[in-house]
């Protein structure tokens, strides 16, 4: 069965520093992984997506993700954040027919 | 391309009432999901929309249904409201080919508040 878990529910940085928010995930197959980002009272917003075409795959407001098949990881990281990209983020692996499965969400403060 | 939209924004309501959700996807795409989120499950599929049939289904109460247009534009239902109905629901839509790589893009949500 496919899920996902992300390891951390609250993960604080410093405005400048590296983040970096941890998923591991479980699929009978080759999955299809994405990263969400969802602000106070917002909708969800793609970031990135891993599709088997490159394991590093970069995304929006310069994050990016490497998938490793080996860990069943697949981490997003941003060498320095912002205090704009303080949210909950979601990773999600889709299930054959397109069902979305969520992890339970890492909400990233950032300090000043 | 205009996005996902949503309405209401916000809503209101009694237990023991029902709401309808309103949902207009993205021009050209003819699946619309929808999910509950709530601070203790997180986000959950309740259904997927394609063509103007139910293509899957969540694990939901018969309390919650849906319907599609011929647009594609989509309302979601729950009668009987409940407290704990209480949530933000996100619609999302996608082309609808169900490829796993395929992207759903999400509207802003309808926050519904029961008392």
């Amino acid at each position: 069965a496919q899920s996902v878990t992300q390891l951390d529910s609250h993960v604080s940085v410093s405005e400048g520093t590296p983040v970096l928010l941890r998923c591991n995930y479980s699929s009978s197959y080759s999955p299809s992984l994405f990263w969400y980002v969802q602000h106070p009272n917002k909708g969800l917003q793609l970031l990135l997506k891993y599709t088997s075409a490159a394991t590093l795959v970069k995304g929006i407001n310069g994050f990016e993700a490497e998938f490793k098949k080996s860990e069943t990881s697949f981490h997003l990281t941003k060498p320095s954040a912002h205090m704009s990209d303080a949210a909950e983020y979601f990773c999600v692996v889709t299930l054959q027919g397109g069902k979305l499965i969520f992890g339970q969400g890492t909400e990233l403060s950032v300090k000043p | 391309k205009a996005g996902v939209t949503q309405t209401p924004r916000y809503l209101i309501k009694t237990r023991g009432q029902q709401v309808t959700l309103s949902c207009s996807p993205i021009s050209g795409h003819r699946s619309v999901s929808w999910y509950q989120q709530t601070p203790g499950q997180g986000l959950q599929f309740l259904f997927e929309y394609f063509s103007e049939t139910q293509r899957n289904k969540g694990n939901f109460p018969g309390r919650f249904s849906g319907r599609q247009f011929s647009n594609s534009r989509s309302e979601m239902n729950v009668s009987t409201l409940e407290l704990g109905d209480s949530a933000l629901y996100l619609c999302a839509s996608s082309l609808g080919a169900q490829a796993p790589q395929e992207t759903q893009y999400f509207g802003p949500g309808t926050r519904l508040l029961v008392l």
